[in-house]
């Protein structure tokens, strides 16, 4: 079946631009994760939604950065007036639940690249 | 809170030998552990997951993982390394929290594998 989808798969961005960046979840999955891969910085988490549950945004670095999942399926994190440091891979992941034991499948990620 | 350490950057092993990619970890309560694969401009691909039940965890590919409580470890293996294995491996780790606010990976920051003929 199909796995997660992101789009773009790469993002080049002037400083101060705001970037949209898109995931769509294994269908049927009701957990979806967004994280962030820096180099030399591994992954770090950022949002996490399950359901119609408030989103955990406990990982967001600042408030440039926001994210919605609408109808419980697409979800769209949104980075506002960009600064060079927010150059990353963005990867996102689904998974049947958020319960503690389910793994999470992962996009190709967006490359995104602040100029 | 939680966290992962995986002490090697980078691990070295001829084709046909074995090969260990180690990960400790530090959580509160009992924890789940995940490995990961990531290959070139791909994204993490889940191998293989310990929850509870036999300290030893077959995965895909080949790859176990043994589960080691008093030493807080989860090192991956494999009894003979193939050169498509070059990748970045990542463990993760969750801890259970009845107040479900501990649903995120916490990941090491990845061994980058090569596998040589």
């Amino acid at each position: 079946g199909a796995g997660v989808s992101q789009s773009p798969s790469n993002k080049v961005t002037e400083k101060g631009k705001d970037v949209e960046l898109r995931c769509d979840p294994i269908s049927g999955h009701t957990a979806l994760y967004w994280y962030r891969q820096s180099l030399g910085q591994g992954l770090e988490f950022l949002i996490y939604f399950q359901g119609n549950s408030a989103p955990d945004k406990s990982g967001l670095p600042s408030d440039r950065f926001s994210a919605e999942r609408t109808g419980g399926s697409v979800s769209t994190l949104t980075i506002q007036r960009t600064q060079q440091e927010d150059s990353a891979v963005y990867l996102c992941a689904s998974s049947s639940s958020a319960g503690t034991y389910y793994e999470q499948y992962f996009g190709p990620g967006t490359r995104l690249t602040v100029t | 809170a939680q966290s992962v350490a995986q002490p090697e950057d980078q691990v070295n092993v001829a084709e046909g030998n074995p090969l260990t990619v180690k990960c400790t970890y530090s959580v509160s309560g009992n924890p789940y552990l995940f490995w990961y694969v990531q290959y070139p401009n791909r994204g993490l691909q889940f191998l293989l997951k310990y929850i509870t039940g036999d300290n030893l965890v077959k995965g895909s590919y080949g790859f176990e993982a043994e589960f080691n409580k008093s030493q807080t470890s989860f090192h991956l293996k494999k009894p003979s390394a193939l050169v498509s294995d070059s990748a970045l491996y990542f463990c993760a780790v969750r801890a259970f929290s009845i107040t479900g606010g501990g649903n995120k990976l916490t990941f090491g920051t990845g061994t980058q594998l090569k596998v040589e003929l």
